[in-house]
């Protein structure tokens, strides 16, 4: 298995600034992920995160509003940025291991005023 | 093509009985199967997972049943408690490398004692 954790757990944010969450696994993973959960929501893939080079977004997500970096195996960053009431979720870290089994942070619950 | 399609959206069972989430997919590529917990607040813990060359697969109290033919694939907690009050996801993903899971809408389980 696979232990995930994430920084800051939550935060409150103003309307414009930016937030950089910061996802650290306790061991090497083969693949990170960042996923977006509304409230009483499924869990929504933002991007994979690729070691040394440009994350990969899934449509409707894009590297302007959601840079994401991963400069080792075992660490990585989203940051959230120009952020609007819109962006208030909660942000997940996820690790997947060779066999295929994918480990989740805690999450970081932010609030946009 | 993508999807996962996941029912009942929310369960109640009494104390000591059966509950029973089922998957449905439509990708004939999808080869790992897993069911993620979460209790509100934490992030997803994953709880049992299967592949398509078996078609039962039991840990403790969690049993995953899988039809292949069917593309269905369902959870079932034997001697429901309380404690087992959560929402339950659905996932599923290929065997290539970078593939991230596709979740469910996932299932609101209350087990009342």
């Amino acid at each position: 298995s696979a232990v995930i954790s994430q920084k800051p757990s939550r935060d409150i944010c103003q309307r414009g600034t930016s937030l950089t969450i910061q996802c650290q696994v306790d061991s090497q993973v083969t693949m990170m992920f960042w996923y977006r959960q509304q409230p009483g929501q499924s869990l929504t893939l933002i991007a994979t995160a690729n070691q040394g080079s440009e994350a990969t977004y899934e449509s409707g997500f894009v590297i302007d509003k959601f840079p994401i970096s991963r400069p080792n195996l075992t660490f990585s960053t989203l940051t959230v940025s120009n952020m609007s009431p819109e962006d208030s979720s909660i942000y997940l870290c996820s690790g997947r291991l060779a066999l295929g089994e994918q480990f989740f942070g805690p999450g970081t619950r932010l609030t946009v005023l | 093509q993508q999807q996962v399609k996941q029912s009942p959206q929310s369960l109640i069972v009494q104390k000591g009985g059966i509950s029973i989430i089922n998957c449905a997919y439509e990708n004939t590529a999808f080869d790992y199967f897993p069911w993620y917990q979460q209790f509100p607040g934490k992030g997803p813990a994953l709880l049992i997972a299967i592949r398509p060359d078996v078609s039962e697969k039991k840990e403790g109290r969690f049993t995953i049943s899988f039809n292949k033919s069917a593309k269905q694939f369902s959870l079932h907690i034997m001697d429901s408690q309380p404690g087992d009050s959560a929402t339950y996801f659905c996932a599923a993903s290929t065997g290539q490398a970078g593939t991230a899971l596709i979740f469910g809408k996932g299932t609101t389980l209350s087990v009342s004692s």
